[in-house]
């Protein structure tokens, strides 16, 4: 079956770097999607993403975060200046269509700030 | 969103079939019913979904209750691998129907 890649599986950072993300989605895929979930916590919506702009976004999604489809095949998030709460498992995922489509998601990130 | 309730935790036996539910009782008459799973250290993982018929896939059993307000996830013969956090999840009709709101699901430990 095919697969979402992220990459790296972890990540640590200073508070205050920025910090970028990475997904590969599944190639015919239309609909990327980020979701994070604190330890011991709920897995929560950031953003979603079609046609090359974000159709919604959560409150956690404020200004320091961003995301971005470079090329056509990867699908990023950014947090420009990392702060300790971030700390998160950071989940990518991808669907052909969204309401009778199922999501594929990724193995995860986890971003740890120190 | 509509909400879902599902209970926090949930035991069964190796090879016993197990029978988890679901409350939606706000649910809209477009709206999708969704269950996913998460495995220890893993992303969630995509099991079944159905709008008002009863679903069957390699996974699993889907049984969606006549008025729609609540829905069973059957797994037949539970495994060892099946220990996870199920979600049942609605994909709303009127909203961006990608954004897939998770709650606290429920917990299945499956005993040897």
């Amino acid at each position: 079956e095919p697969e979402v890649t992220q990459t790296p599986s972890h990540q640590v950072t200073q508070m205050g770097q920025e910090v970028i993300l990475h997904c590969v989605p599944i190639s015919n895929h239309l609909y990327f999607y980020w979701y994070r979930q604190i330890l011991g916590q709920k897995v929560e919506f950031l953003v979603s993403f079609y046609n090359n702009e974000i159709s919604e976004k959560s409150e956690i999604f404020d200004d320091q975060f961003s995301v971005e489809r470079p090329d056509g095949s990867n699908f990023t998030l950014k947090i420009r200046s990392t702060k300790l709460e971030d700390s998160a498992m950071y989940f990518c995922a991808s669907s052909y269509e969204t309401l009778n489509e199922k999501l594929f998601f990724g193995s995860g990130t986890q971003l740890s700030v120190l | 969103d509509a909400k879902t309730t599902q209970p926090n935790s949930m035991e069964s036996n190796e090879e016993e079939p197990v029978h988890l539910p679901c409350n939606h009782s706000t649910i809209s008459g477009t709206d999708y019913i969704h269950w996913y799973r998460q495995l220890p250290s893993q992303g969630p993982e995509y099991v079944i979904h159905g709008l008002t018929s009863n679903v069957n896939n390699r996974m699993a059993s889907l049984a969606i209750a006549e008025d729609r307000k609540s829905s069973t996830l059957i797994l037949h013969r539970a495994t060892l691998r099946d220990a996870a956090v199920y979600y049942c999840i609605l994909k709303l009709y009127n909203t961006n129907a990608g954004k897939s709101t998770f709650g606290d699901g429920t917990t299945l430990t499956v005993k040897p």
